[in-house]
């Protein structure tokens, strides 16, 4: 596609509940990148892959995050018994390998557990 | 332990005038740095990058400098215009195999 595209834009969920986010990043990139941004708060790393290594999972706050990563394209993240501190933006970039290109990154998506 | 830091959340600059935005890190091993503009509803995009190697960067109406003994760099954007309202995040790289860091943002915001 030409863009990172992320759905949902927005979720609303009840505490406790699961939620799965979905990020298509630019065909042809390799690298998959999850931050998210509280409010008032910079963009936190989460999770990496990177082509077929295995993925850099040490932003993650806690066992009840995960994601994947499927056919080195399309990826999940799921947050398991949301809590409400999970209310955030959730952004996903893409890149090609190399530092030399920035990273692309979707519009996000807001999550709010109430 | 925050190794990219912006102190100013704000800034306001008069349209036509230079904005200057500040960013300091710690770690010394950072050694490629970037800007992204980030309007509401949107992801951050890219800006303008700097290397280690280098202590500047033009691309137009953008300037990016870099000063390695003080650990710092800032975005000179001349002349500032209303569309550059936004909020500027700093970010760095180690080597380029880990993730960037980010700073926490300023809001600029450039006054007709």
């Amino acid at each position: 596609g030409a863009g990172v595209s992320q759905s949902p834009s927005n979720k609303v969920t009840e505490k406790g509940k699961d939620v799965e986010l979905r990020c298509d990043p630019i065909s042809g990139h390799t690298a998959l990148y999850w931050y998210r941004q509280s409010l008032g708060q910079g963009l936190e790393f989460l999770i990496y892959f990177q082509g077929n290594s295995a993925p850099d999972k040490s932003g993650l706050p806690s066992d009840r995050f995960s994601a994947e990563r499927t056919g080195g394209s399309v990826s999940t993240l799921t947050i398991q018994r949301t809590q409400q501190e999970d209310s955030a933006v959730y952004l996903c970039a893409s890149s090609l390998e190399g530092r030399d290109y920035g990273y692309t990154f979707g519009s996000g998506t807001r999550l709010t557990v109430v | 332990d925050q190794q990219v830091k912006q102190n100013s959340p704000s800034l306001s600059v008069q349209e036509g005038r230079i904005s200057i935005l500040n960013c300091d890190y710690t770690n010394s091993m950072f050694d490629y740095f970037l800007w992204y503009k980030k309007y509401p509803a949107e992801g951050p995009t890219f800006l303008i990058s700097i290397s280690s190697i280098k202590d500047k960067n033009e691309d137009g109406r953008f300037t990016v400098f870099l000063n390695k003994s003080a650990k710092h760099l800032s975005l000179h954007i001349v002349p500032s215009q209303p569309g550059d309202s936004a909020v500027y995040f700093c970010a760095a790289s180690n080597s380029g195999n880990t993730p960037l860091v980010f700073g926490k943002g300023t809001r600029l915001s450039v006054i007709a």
